[in-house]
Protein backbone atom coordinates (compact mmCIF):
# COMPACT_ATOMS: atom_id res chain seq x y z
CA UNK A 1 0.00 0.00 0.00
CA UNK A 2 0.85 3.25 -0.67
CA UNK A 3 1.47 6.12 1.99
CA UNK A 4 3.51 9.75 2.85
CA UNK A 5 4.86 11.13 5.90
CA UNK A 6 5.95 14.89 5.88
CA UNK A 7 8.44 14.59 8.76
CA UNK A 8 7.66 18.10 10.21
CA UNK A 9 3.80 19.78 10.96
CA UNK A 10 5.38 23.17 10.95
CA UNK A 11 8.60 24.65 9.62
CA UNK A 12 10.11 28.38 10.18
CA UNK A 13 12.53 30.03 8.61
CA UNK A 14 13.56 34.02 8.06
CA UNK A 15 13.55 35.46 4.69
CA UNK A 16 16.53 34.88 2.21
CA UNK A 17 17.23 31.70 4.10
CA UNK A 18 16.59 28.48 2.33
CA UNK A 19 13.74 25.75 3.12
CA UNK A 20 13.73 22.49 3.27
CA UNK A 21 10.01 20.72 3.35
CA UNK A 22 10.44 16.95 4.06
CA UNK A 23 8.58 14.10 2.32
CA UNK A 24 9.30 10.21 2.79
CA UNK A 25 6.62 7.66 1.17
CA UNK A 26 6.24 4.26 0.53
CA UNK A 27 5.50 2.42 -2.47
CA UNK A 28 5.52 -1.10 -3.94
CA UNK A 29 6.29 0.24 -7.43
CA UNK A 30 7.14 3.40 -8.73
CA UNK A 31 5.22 6.13 -7.51
CA UNK A 32 4.05 9.40 -8.99
CA UNK A 33 4.89 12.13 -6.66
CA UNK A 34 3.48 15.71 -5.92
CA UNK A 35 3.54 18.69 -4.09
CA UNK A 36 0.98 21.40 -3.84
CA UNK A 37 0.49 24.48 -1.38
CA UNK A 38 -2.26 25.98 -0.43
CA UNK A 39 -2.60 29.75 0.55
CA UNK A 40 -4.48 31.29 2.60
CA UNK A 41 -8.27 31.86 0.68
CA UNK A 42 -6.77 30.05 -1.99
CA UNK A 43 -7.15 26.53 -3.45
CA UNK A 44 -4.57 23.98 -3.64
CA UNK A 45 -1.43 24.47 -6.05
CA UNK A 46 0.67 22.41 -8.11
CA UNK A 47 4.37 23.42 -7.34
CA UNK A 48 5.76 20.25 -9.23
CA UNK A 49 5.37 16.66 -10.38
CA UNK A 50 7.53 14.27 -10.64
CA UNK A 51 6.60 10.60 -13.22
CA UNK A 52 9.44 8.71 -13.70
CA UNK A 53 11.15 11.10 -15.91
CA UNK A 54 14.15 13.22 -14.30
CA UNK A 55 14.67 12.63 -10.85
CA UNK A 56 15.73 16.61 -10.17
CA UNK A 57 11.61 18.51 -10.40
CA UNK A 58 11.40 22.13 -10.82
CA UNK A 59 8.78 23.78 -10.14
CA UNK A 60 6.78 26.76 -9.60
CA UNK A 61 8.14 30.28 -7.77
CA UNK A 62 11.88 28.81 -7.48
CA UNK A 63 10.81 25.62 -5.61
CA UNK A 64 12.29 22.04 -6.47
CA UNK A 65 12.28 18.18 -5.37
CA UNK A 66 14.47 15.98 -6.14
CA UNK A 67 13.07 12.12 -6.12
CA UNK A 68 15.39 9.47 -4.16
CA UNK A 69 14.59 6.17 -4.95
CA UNK A 70 17.27 4.75 -2.13
CA UNK A 71 15.85 6.63 0.63
CA UNK A 72 12.15 6.83 -0.39
CA UNK A 73 12.45 10.36 0.11
CA UNK A 74 11.13 13.48 -1.73
CA UNK A 75 11.89 16.66 -0.60
CA UNK A 76 10.97 19.88 -1.25
CA UNK A 77 13.59 23.16 -1.40
CA UNK A 78 13.40 26.46 -2.39
CA UNK A 79 16.93 28.42 -2.15
CA UNK A 80 15.89 31.65 -0.44
CA UNK A 81 12.40 31.85 1.11
CA UNK A 82 10.19 35.14 0.97
CA UNK A 83 7.38 36.18 2.70
CA UNK A 84 4.91 35.48 0.05
CA UNK A 85 5.65 31.65 0.35
CA UNK A 86 3.81 31.42 3.75
CA UNK A 87 1.25 28.65 3.55
CA UNK A 88 0.77 25.17 3.74
CA UNK A 89 2.59 22.32 1.63
CA UNK A 90 1.30 19.13 0.97
CA UNK A 91 3.31 16.15 -0.33
CA UNK A 92 1.26 14.06 -2.29
CA UNK A 93 1.63 9.83 -4.12
CA UNK A 94 -0.23 8.70 -6.48
CA UNK A 95 -1.32 5.03 -6.54
CA UNK A 96 -0.26 4.36 -10.81
CA UNK A 97 0.84 6.61 -13.13
CA UNK A 98 -2.08 7.35 -14.41
CA UNK A 99 -2.85 9.60 -10.58
CA UNK A 100 -6.41 8.39 -10.67
CA UNK A 101 -5.79 7.99 -6.75
CA UNK A 102 -3.77 10.00 -4.82
CA UNK A 103 -3.03 9.95 -0.68
CA UNK A 104 -2.14 13.43 0.66
CA UNK A 105 0.38 13.80 3.30
CA UNK A 106 -0.97 15.66 6.85
CA UNK A 107 0.86 18.88 5.31
CA UNK A 108 3.51 20.74 6.84
CA UNK A 109 2.62 24.91 7.89
CA UNK A 110 6.22 26.75 6.06
CA UNK A 111 5.88 30.23 8.51
CA UNK A 112 8.53 32.72 6.52
CA UNK A 113 9.75 35.77 9.12
CA UNK A 114 11.16 39.06 8.03
CA UNK B 1 -11.59 10.06 13.45
CA UNK B 2 -12.29 8.01 10.25
CA UNK B 3 -11.30 10.64 8.04
CA UNK B 4 -12.94 12.49 5.44
CA UNK B 5 -15.60 9.75 4.20
CA UNK B 6 -16.40 9.84 -0.08
CA UNK B 7 -18.87 7.12 -2.02
CA UNK B 8 -18.74 5.49 -3.80
CA UNK B 9 -14.85 4.83 -4.48
CA UNK B 10 -15.35 4.10 -8.12
CA UNK B 11 -17.98 4.84 -10.74
CA UNK B 12 -18.70 3.36 -14.24
CA UNK B 13 -21.69 5.18 -16.38
CA UNK B 14 -22.92 6.05 -19.36
CA UNK B 15 -22.77 9.38 -21.16
CA UNK B 16 -26.34 11.35 -20.24
CA UNK B 17 -26.73 9.67 -17.01
CA UNK B 18 -27.08 11.55 -13.66
CA UNK B 19 -23.95 11.16 -11.24
CA UNK B 20 -23.44 11.79 -7.61
CA UNK B 21 -21.01 12.00 -5.88
CA UNK B 22 -20.79 11.95 -1.56
CA UNK B 23 -18.83 13.06 0.96
CA UNK B 24 -19.07 12.65 5.07
CA UNK B 25 -16.40 16.07 6.12
CA UNK B 26 -14.39 14.89 9.64
CA UNK B 27 -16.85 15.34 12.38
CA UNK B 28 -16.75 19.52 13.91
CA UNK B 29 -14.95 20.98 10.53
CA UNK B 30 -16.83 23.55 9.08
CA UNK B 31 -15.67 24.16 5.68
CA UNK B 32 -15.95 21.36 3.00
CA UNK B 33 -14.22 21.36 -0.82
CA UNK B 34 -14.91 19.74 -4.11
CA UNK B 35 -11.77 19.29 -6.12
CA UNK B 36 -11.10 17.31 -9.46
CA UNK B 37 -8.30 15.74 -10.48
CA UNK B 38 -6.78 14.94 -13.65
CA UNK B 39 -3.05 14.40 -14.67
CA UNK B 40 -2.71 17.31 -16.74
CA UNK B 41 -4.15 19.66 -14.68
CA UNK B 42 -3.89 18.78 -11.40
CA UNK B 43 -6.29 19.79 -8.53
CA UNK B 44 -8.53 22.18 -9.67
CA UNK B 45 -10.89 23.62 -6.87
CA UNK B 46 -14.52 23.12 -7.95
CA UNK B 47 -16.32 24.34 -5.14
CA UNK B 48 -15.87 25.12 -1.36
CA UNK B 49 -18.42 25.60 1.84
CA UNK B 50 -18.49 27.34 4.85
CA UNK B 51 -20.65 26.29 7.40
CA UNK B 52 -22.82 24.58 4.98
CA UNK B 53 -22.98 27.64 2.93
CA UNK B 54 -21.48 27.81 -1.10
CA UNK B 55 -18.54 30.33 -0.44
CA UNK B 56 -17.07 29.97 -3.61
CA UNK B 57 -18.63 27.83 -6.90
CA UNK B 58 -16.59 29.60 -9.42
CA UNK B 59 -14.52 26.20 -10.15
CA UNK B 60 -17.53 24.35 -11.14
CA UNK B 61 -17.28 23.89 -15.02
CA UNK B 62 -20.67 24.25 -16.23
CA UNK B 63 -24.09 24.38 -15.33
CA UNK B 64 -24.49 20.40 -15.31
CA UNK B 65 -22.14 20.60 -12.00
CA UNK B 66 -24.12 21.43 -8.99
CA UNK B 67 -23.69 20.69 -5.01
CA UNK B 68 -25.19 21.17 -1.69
CA UNK B 69 -24.49 20.78 1.28
CA UNK B 70 -28.05 20.37 3.51
CA UNK B 71 -26.17 19.76 6.45
CA UNK B 72 -22.27 19.46 8.66
CA UNK B 73 -21.92 16.02 8.07
CA UNK B 74 -23.18 15.77 4.52
CA UNK B 75 -22.39 17.17 0.80
CA UNK B 76 -23.04 15.67 -2.45
CA UNK B 77 -21.53 17.20 -6.38
CA UNK B 78 -23.92 15.66 -9.03
CA UNK B 79 -23.24 15.80 -12.84
CA UNK B 80 -26.42 16.18 -15.07
CA UNK B 81 -25.83 15.33 -17.84
CA UNK B 82 -22.76 13.57 -17.44
CA UNK B 83 -20.10 13.55 -20.41
CA UNK B 84 -16.78 11.50 -21.40
CA UNK B 85 -14.57 14.63 -20.36
CA UNK B 86 -16.04 14.69 -16.60
CA UNK B 87 -14.00 11.51 -16.16
CA UNK B 88 -11.84 12.41 -13.52
CA UNK B 89 -11.24 11.87 -10.05
CA UNK B 90 -13.10 14.03 -8.15
CA UNK B 91 -11.69 14.71 -4.15
CA UNK B 92 -13.58 16.23 -1.34
CA UNK B 93 -11.47 17.43 2.14
CA UNK B 94 -12.24 19.14 5.35
CA UNK B 95 -10.64 21.54 7.25
CA UNK B 96 -11.70 23.63 10.48
CA UNK B 97 -12.13 27.94 9.72
CA UNK B 98 -11.58 30.16 12.55
CA UNK B 99 -13.29 32.66 10.66
CA UNK B 100 -16.23 32.96 7.93
CA UNK B 101 -15.23 31.85 4.45
CA UNK B 102 -11.82 31.66 4.90
CA UNK B 103 -10.31 28.32 4.78
CA UNK B 104 -6.75 28.82 6.41
CA UNK B 105 -6.37 25.70 8.06
CA UNK B 106 -5.08 22.51 6.70
CA UNK B 107 -7.29 20.14 4.42
CA UNK B 108 -7.94 16.84 5.22
CA UNK B 109 -8.73 14.70 2.15
CA UNK B 110 -11.07 12.00 1.59
CA UNK B 111 -10.15 8.81 -0.95
CA UNK B 112 -11.49 10.24 -4.15
CA UNK B 113 -14.18 8.91 -6.36
CA UNK B 114 -12.83 7.65 -10.31
CA UNK B 115 -15.38 8.56 -11.95
CA UNK B 116 -15.62 7.11 -15.40
CA UNK B 117 -18.14 8.35 -18.19
CA UNK B 118 -18.22 6.11 -21.13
Amino acid sequence: AQSVTQLDSHVSVSEGTPVLLRCNYSSSYSPSLFWYVQHPNKGLQLLLKYTSAATLVKGINGFEAEFKKSETSFHLTKPSAHMSDAAEYFCVVSEDQAGTALIFGKGTTLSVSS
Amino acid sequence: DAGVIQSPRHEVTEMGQEVTLRCKPISGHNSLFWYRQTMMRGLELLIYFNNNVPIDDSGMPEDRFSAKMPNASFSTLKIQPSEPRDSAVYFCASSLSRRQGLPNEKLFFGSGTQLSVL
